[in-house]
């Protein structure tokens, strides 16, 4: 079956560490996203990538890294410069610009 | 950064009862509006990609509506369904970029049976 999966789902971090969010598709999307949601707001963008070995910020990239060495990966990096980084996480894909965005389950980061 | 705004935030329904959601956006740097329908423990999943003015979609029970003049996007569900239930969000996308959605805080819908 094709689509999204994210791993962990649930994640715990100790203030002042890193932590790496995985997300893989087998969609053969060239387009891959990172979403962060809080409570009470819509999911802002992080970080996005149209194509191998490029990426972009989005709105609140402070604090978060990424890397696409391969089409199938996109990898985040919560970093501990990330003042808030407790929320929820979505990766998504698409085939190209402008159309629908496909989502994986999510995972949930709570920093302790 | 757009302003997305959808209402009401939240709506309980009667199964068989016909609702309705609103999308605002600015109108200027248009170029697509996503609907995706969240349900609880689930991703995400893309309703409709409406680019044009006056544009209809319809899947099923489900119909939107565009208006890129004025900046809004209607959501349509037809006799609600307990199976409706869900988050549903619409997230417009410029022109200068259309890879970056800007999503709204969502209209939460409960159907009671």
């Amino acid at each position: 079956d094709g689509g999204i999966t994210q791993s962990p789902k649930y994640l715990f971090r100790k203030e002042g560490q890193n932590v790496t969010l995985s997300c893989e598709q087998n969609l053969n999307h060239d387009a891959m996203y990172w979403y962060r949601q809080d409570p009470g707001q819509g999911l802002r963008l992080i970080y996005y990538s149209q194509i191998v070995n490029d990426f972009q910020k989005g709105d609140i990239a402070e604090g978060y890294s990424v890397s696409r060495e391969k089409k199938e990966s996109f990898p985040l990096t919560v970093t501990s410069a990330q003042k808030n980084p407790t929320a929820f996480y979505l990766c998504a894909s698409s085939s190209g610009t402008g159309v629908e965005q496909f989502f994986g389950p999510g995972t949930r980061l709570t920093v302790l | 950064i757009l302003n997305v705004e959808q209402s009401p935030q939240s709506l309980h329904v009667q199964e068989g009862d016909s609702t309705n959601f609103t999308c605002s956006f600015p109108s200027s740097n248009f170029y697509a509006l996503h609907w995706y329908r969240w349900e609880t423990a689930k991703s995400p999943e893309a309703l409709f990609v409406m680019t044009l003015n006056g544009d209809e979609k319809k899947k099923g029970r489900i119909s939107a509506t565009l208006n890129t003049k004025e900046g809004y996007s209607y959501l349509y569900i037809k006799g609600s369904q307990p199976e409706d239930s869900a988050t549903y969000l619409c997230a417009p996308g410029g022109s200068y970029n259309t890879d970056k959605l800007i999503f709204g805080t969502g209209t939460r819908l409960q159907v009671f049976p």
